[in-house]
């Protein structure tokens, strides 16, 4: 296993289009994260999938963002008509059923995007 | 309204000698506090954990104490070596700390730098 993989790396965009990220975690974790970092901050909980469901979501996620895990493998996020704010890298995490206490999450590399 | 907070964005420490770093919080709810240190270009990795009922962890060369009546916590690396040399975040979990049961609230993070 080669850990927390997202794609793509970097993504820029025009102000009002469409995006959509993909995070592939460690496979036997059940539990899928997604954070957005800024410049200068640390990162921020978005939202939080148990296997296929969605049990969280943080205020940050406008209905302009949505996410989806299906079948609890893989886990998209799409942001819509995007906004200059949303530029931020923005990253996956997994964890298995202890959550992140003992061990933590497992972070992928993140995807920066631009929105121009 | 920053729930973690690190007031240090930098340090700078020689190396061999100890690294503190320090974090404060204001949710008496958060349960367990995290470290995670990240280097450019890469997601946060896990260092060290402690649950709230604990006043000390110690891992390796890492320990992290708790005072919880002052809502406190630092993280201790002795020694320091060149490759500690990244930002470090603090970070909690808690019910009601905006990121749901396993969601985790970071500080902004404190820039560690090893000299020579």
């Amino acid at each position: 296993d080669t850990g927390v993989s997202q794609n793509p790396r970097h993504k820029i965009t025009k102000r009002g289009q469409n995006v959509t990220f993909r995070c592939d975690p460690i496979s036997e974790h059940n539990r899928l994260y997604w954070y957005r970092q800024t410049l200068g901050q640390g990162p921020e909980f978005l939202t939080y999938f148990q296997n296929e469901a969605q049990l969280e979501k943080s205020r940050l996620l406008s209905d302009r963002f949505s996410a989806e895990r299906p079948k609890g493998s893989f886990s998209t996020l799409e942001i819509q008509r995007t906004e200059q704010g949303d530029s931020a890298m923005y990253l996956c995490a997994s964890s298995g059923r202890q959550g992140p206490v003992l061990y933590g999450y497992t972070f992928g590399s993140g995807t920066r995007l631009t929105v121009v | 309204d920053q729930q973690v907070k690190q007031n240090s964005p930098s340090l700078s420490v020689q190396e061999g000698r100890i690294s503190i770093l320090n974090c404060d919080y204001t949710n008496s709810m958060f349960d367990y506090f995290l470290w995670y240190k990240k280097y450019p270009a890469e997601g946060p990795t896990f260092l060290i954990s402690i649950s709230s009922i604990k006043d000390k962890n110690e891992d390796g060369r890492f320990t992290v104490f708790l005072n919880k009546s002052a809502k406190h916590l630092s993280l201790h690396i002795v020694p320091s070596q060149p490759g500690d040399s990244a930002v470090y975040f603090c970070a909690a979990r808690g019910t009601y700390s905006g990121g749901g049961a396993d969601g985790l609230t970071f500080g902004k993070g404190t820039h560690l730098i090893i000299q020579p």
